[in-house]
């Protein structure tokens, strides 16, 4: 069964509009991770947020997790062209915690 | 310091062909990880190696399928007798060590006609 699925699917939004993109999970998790992946590209990684910790910021990024409710919110402030990607959220679990249980991914477009 | 570094970047084989995909991870990293997806899809796990050993299959197509990692030269992904449902895209990523970053290749993208 599917570990991560984000949520939208697909977003669109004007450029500057902040964009939040959420992703829940079924098992007890080591750590997540999101990354993002340009159409026909690899995945870069952008941030890492441990199942102790429950926010974590990296420039314009913003992660939160809440195990209570196993999920986790990516949000991008201020949002340019550049950002349109896909974005996919990744769990670590803690049995086999070697290997990552990704999502679906969330669309996201930035309008200019 | 290069990134992990995968060939071929595109791949076309005709049904019952082979087809090997090669990863070099990045230096000093001694965790591979493969991850297929299909189109409009996530990743799926396929296999987990350090130097010469696979450390978890489960991901793995029981046949035709097999991975290795040895002591020189990149990790090698071969598919045996390739399937139209192979066409996809192939992910290799690389790690320094369990729980760390993975470092994900450009992909392999596998075109089965």
């Amino acid at each position: 069964s599917q570990q991560g699925e984000e949520d939208p699917q697909a977003l669109s939004i004007q450029e500057g509009e902040n964009a939040t993109m959420n992703c829940s999970y079924k098992t007890s998790i080591n750590n997540l991770q999101w990354y993002r992946q340009n159409s026909g590209r690899g995945l870069v990684h952008l941030i890492l947020i441990r199942s102790n910790e429950r926010e974590k910021h990296s420039g314009r990024l913003r992660v939160t997790l809440d195990t209570s409710k196993k999920s986790s919110s990516l949000l991008i402030t201020a949002s340019r062209a550049a950002d349109t990607a896909s974005y996919f959220c990744a769990t670590a679990i803690i049995q086999g915690a070697q290997k990552l249980v990704f999502g679906q991914g969330t669309r996201l477009t930035i309008n200019p | 310091n290069a990134g992990v570094m995968q060939n071929p970047r595109h791949l076309v084989r005709r049904r019952g062909q082979e087809a090997r995909l090669r990863c070099s991870p990045m230096k000093g990293h001694s965790h591979v990880y493969w991850y297929r997806q299909l189109p409009e899809e996530g990743l799926k796990f396929m296999v987990y190696l350090q130097k010469e050993n696979i450390i978890d299959e489960s991901g793995m197509p029981k046949e035709r399928f097999s991975a290795e990692f040895p002591k020189e030269g990149p990790s090698i992904l071969r598919i045996q007798q390739v399937v139209r449902g192979d066409s996809a895209a192939y992910f290799c990523a690389s790690s320094p060590s369990e729980l760390s970053i993975q470092y994900f290749g450009a992909g392999t993208r596998l075109s089965v006609l």
